[in-house]
């Protein structure tokens, strides 16, 4: 079965800091992942998509970046923390190459503050 | 005008009662939709598929109108368990995946 792991689950970090937030999925081959950010009592914003090791979609200009060093890695990042960031980060993997059927699977998330 | 809109409520109804969610996207080429549940800070997890012809899962219709750009979520003979924040979620062409900002549900006894 598939599984998407998500770490660290919580952190705290100073302003103007780095990030890396990393989510593996096992149990599938070439998914479309996804990050999305949530601030508190706020909708899911998307920032990054990635439907193939190659191709990585930029939702959100600012302060982020995403890798995806492995086909079943995607690493979310930042150089200089800002305290718009903090929030809860989440991951997620869809196995289909077809949209008309993109279930999206959701990580544990990452709960991120910002200080 | 946001690429997915929905109403954030709160709703807030008593046990056995008939709620009903609506939902309203932009994009006229969008793909698949759904509708997901996520509990107070936990991650979202699907309800269920929103199909052209409407589909039922025990208490939850939903429904799809492409011509008006419009989803909506039905919920019979309401739980108490039912209470959380209902997203729309829609897939367009290429992949990109937008959620709606959540309508919040309380259902009390």
């Amino acid at each position: 079965s598939q599984t998407i792991h998500q770490w660290p689950a919580t952190l705290v970090q100073p302003v103007g800091s780095p990030l890396s937030l990393e989510c593996t999925v096992e149990g599938t081959s070439n998914p479309n992942l996804y990050w999305y950010r949530q601030a508190a009592g706020r909708g899911l914003q998307l920032l990054f998509y990635s439907i193939g090791i190659d191709q990585i979609s930029s939702e959100v200009p600012q302060n982020l970046s995403a890798s995806r060093p492995q086909d079943r890695q995607f690493i979310l990042s930042s150089k200089k923390l800002l305290l718009s960031d903090s929030g809860f980060y989440l991951c997620a993997w869809a196995g289909t190459k077809d949209a008309g059927a993109n279930v999206l699977t959701f990580g544990a998330g990452s709960r991120l503050t910002v200080l | 005008r946001k690429e997915v809109e929905q109403d954030p409520g709160p709703f807030n109804v008593p046990e056995g009662a008939t709620v009903a969610f609506n939902c309203t996207y932009s994009n006229s080429a969008s793909q698949s939709f759904f509708w997901y549940r996520q509990d107070c800070r936990k991650e979202p997890k699907l309800l269920m598929s929103v199909y052209s012809s409407g589909n039922e899962d025990g208490r939850f219709t939903a429904q799809l109108n492409r011509a008006s750009q419009y989803i909506s979520l039905l919920i019979r003979d309401s739980k108490l368990s039912d209470s959380a924040t209902y997203l729309c979620v829609v897939t367009w062409v290429g992949f990109k995946t937008i959620f709606g900002a959540g309508t919040r549900l309380f259902v009390k006894a």
